[in-house]
């Protein structure tokens, strides 16, 4: 299985930062990388796919970036409803492995 | 819009078989050109795919749960269902089904899920 390995762990930050989260997969999964936020208690929301296109009705301050084994989710001005926990996830080869998740706090 | 929902018992005792089921709204299982999942993620952990299914009935399952999981569908009822057998506490998770959508030949995201249920695995 491929691992992909988020860092940081968890970000506190405060309305109006800019953001950026990384995701590291353990060989090249060329462009094959997706970001979902999670919210307490609901399910994952689909946010970018293919590392750098963004899901119809995501707003466009979150942006990705990168392809082979490092990526980058960028949020560019935060707002207080981004604060949730983002998971980066691979769909180069099956099974589809996640990201241990990047939780991100209000500082 | 697409909706899913899962349904089932939220206890299940260890050794016994976890049965769940999905129901899907707003699409039907049987037009195609989606990969129906199963995915977890155990209580403040990160997130664990489970298995697909197609609407022809072909399957694929994570390698990690293959000897203990089976998914089916029933097209008529516009549902798909996992069982999971052998159950321990390790088991215990928040479940969730979810529409896999091919973006091109290899590369597929998850855009509509369910709720998610809780099944806790306790005698």
């Amino acid at each position: 299985d491929i691992q992909m390995t988020q860092s940081p762990s968890s970000l506190s930050a405060s309305v109006g930062d800019r953001v950026t989260i990384t995701c590291r997969a353990s060989q090249s999964i060329s462009s094959y990388l997706n970001w979902y936020q999670q919210k307490p208690g609901k399910a994952p929301k689909l946010l970018i796919y293919a590392a750098s296109s963004l899901q119809s009705g995501v707003p466009s301050r979150f942006s990705g970036s990168g392809s082979g084994t490092d990526f980058t989710l960028t949020i560019s001005s935060l707002q207080p409803e981004d604060f949730a926990t983002y998971y980066c996830q691979q769909s180069y080869s099956t099974p589809p492995t996640f990201g241990q998740g990047t939780r991100l706090e209000i500082k | 819009q697409v909706q899913l929902q899962e349904s089932g018992p939220g206890l299940v005792k260890p050794s016994q078989t976890l049965s769940l089921t999905c129901t899907v709204s707003g699409g039907s299982i049987s037009s195609g050109g989606y990969y129906w999942s199963w995915i977890r993620q155990h209580p403040g952990k990160g997130l664990e795919w489970i298995g697909y299914i197609y609407y022809s009935g072909s399957t694929y399952y994570n390698p990690s749960l293959k000897s203990r999981v089976t998914i089916s569908v029933d097209t008529s009822k516009n549902q798909f269902s996992l069982k999971l057998s052998s159950v321990t506490a390790a088991d215990t998770a928040v479940y969730y089904c979810a529409r896999g959508d091919y973006y091109d030949s290899s590369g597929y995201f998850f855009d509509y899920w369910g709720q998610g249920t809780l099944v806790t695995v306790s005698s």
